[in-house]
């Protein structure tokens, strides 16, 4: 099915430990966007990447880093977890020029410990 | 400052009822604003979408409405069933010289009672 594809699902880390969330779509979208969502906050955009070759700080990008890979790929890098980063994380795609919406992700469930 | 917010932070309808979700927002400059729908343990689902030259758009047993004079979106959601029970957001565009993002608000959960 065509969508964006997420990987882990779940994942716990220590404290100081590193990861990277994969994110890849399949619809030729250009921008590609990183969010995390905690109860109560919606979704706070922490990178985007307006097409392929760039990438932006959002709103919350402190502690995160970003790899556009090419067109489908956008990675997400944590380099040294802290528990203030136990979230669940949502990967969305769209047309340059969102004007159909985004396309999400089913989410990364991150817990740090 | 500028936000996207919702009226009730959660709702609860008898199943068959109908709905109303509402969201303000405070752009005058918006152009589109979309509906998305949240299921437990699921990323969002786009529901339907309306553009600011228009006041009102139908899809399947749903209805959303915009009334620019008083910035104000809602959701209308007919005969609701017990899987409309979902956490609903709105989100906005604004124009912005080809940087245009959607700007989500937190959120209304609704509860459909049996």
């Amino acid at each position: 099915n065509a969508g964006v594809t997420q990987t882990p699902k779940f994942q716990v880390l220590k404290t100081g430990q590193s990861m990277t969330l994969q994110c890849a779509q399949d619809m030729n979208h250009n921008s590609m966007y990183w969010y995390r969502q905690d109860p109560g906050m919606g979704l706070r955009l922490i990178y985007y990447s307006a097409s392929e070759g760039t990438t932006d700080k959002g709103e919350v990008p402190n502690g995160y880093n970003v790899s556009r890979l090419n067109k489908r790929e956008f990675s997400l890098r944590l380099e040294s977890a802290a528990p203030s980063q136990t979230s669940v994380y949502f990967c969305a795609s769209s047309e340059w020029i969102p004007n159909y919406g985004y396309t999400f992700g089913s989410g990364t469930r991150l817990t740090v410990v | 400052g500028e936000s996207v917010g919702l009226h009730l932070p959660t709702l609860s309808v008898q199943e068959g009822d109908n709905s109303i979700i509402n969201c303000a927002y405070s752009n005058s400059a918006s152009d589109y604003f979309i509906w998305y729908k949240q299921e437990s343990g699921k990323g969002p689902q786009f529901i339907i979408d309306i553009r600011s030259n228009m006041d009102k758009r139908q899809g399947q047993r749903v209805t959303v409405l915009l009334n620019k004079t008083v910035k104000h979106l809602s959701l209308q959601i007919a005969a609701t069933q017990p899987g409309d029970s979902a956490v609903y957001f709105c989100a906005e565009m604004r124009p912005n010289f080809g940087n245009e993002k959607l700007t989500f608000g937190t959120g209304t959960r609704l509860t459909i009672i049996p």
